[in-house]
């Protein structure tokens, strides 16, 4: 099993629609979780932390599953400048490196 | 706004020749890491640096690698004999804390090695 799978999309939605992004993750001890968005070529980006109780930021919810290793993140009323990847990202458990999923291709089209 | 930056942003080189990747992380940052991401792939650890000596390191951290912070400001990666297949994005991040942190990543420098 992979330490962190996402769907790699493309996910091609319209100006205004509502998406969900599914990840999984395989060490049960990762402590920390977090969705960061990432541009062509450029670095990735936080987006936002995720915690067990579910945090909203303005269109984005993210929600954490610790029983079933799941994590997710809704985006409302999808914008153009919204057209990314998202990355799913745990922690290494004991440590703090990051452990990266592959990328959720987004692609909000007008 | 805080940031890391890193230079150069594009470096190429001959394979077999080293390389010296900078970083400068955010000022009061206590732990530094390097990352690499191999062209439509994913992100991938390779070292986190703390007090001076390193805390964790990926097994694509081998010999050839070794990390270092010669100054109160600057975080460096070097590779002492770049292989075609170390040709990536190499991203610098910086934490306050341990675990649980946000990590704040660099811009980047794109290796090429021909």
């Amino acid at each position: 099993r992979k330490e962190v799978e996402q769907d790699p999309g493309p996910f091609n939605v319209p100006e205004g629609a509502t998406v969900a992004f599914n990840c999984t993750y395989s060490n049960s001890a990762s402590q920390s979780f977090f969705w960061y968005r990432q541009d062509c070529r450029k670095e990735p980006k936080l987006l936002m932390s995720v915690y067990s109780s579910g945090n909203e930021d303005g269109r984005f919810t993210a929600q954490l599953n610790r029983a079933s290793q799941y994590i997710s993140l809704l985006i409302r009323d999808s914008k153009l400048s919204d057209s990314a990847t998202y990355l799913c990202v745990v922690n290494g458990g004991a440590t703090n490196k990051l452990i990266f999923g592959t990328g959720t291709l987004l692609a909000v089209q007008p | 706004e805080p940031e890391v930056t890193q230079t150069p942003s594009h470096q190429v080189t001959q394979m077999g020749q080293e390389v010296i990747l900078r970083c400068v992380p955010i000022s009061n940052h206590l732990y530094f890491y390097w990352y690499r991401q191999i062209l439509g792939q994913k992100v991938e650890f390779l070292v986190s640096f703390y007090n001076n000596e390193i805390s964790e390191k990926s097994e694509i951290f081998d010999d050839q690698f070794s990390v270092e912070r010669p100054d109160g400001s600057n975080f460096t990666l070097k590779i002492r004999s770049t292989k075609l297949e170390d040709s990536a994005m190499y991203f610098c991040a910086s934490s306050v804390d341990r675990q649980g942190d946000t990590q704040y990543f660099g811009p980047g420098t794109r290796l090429t090695v021909l």
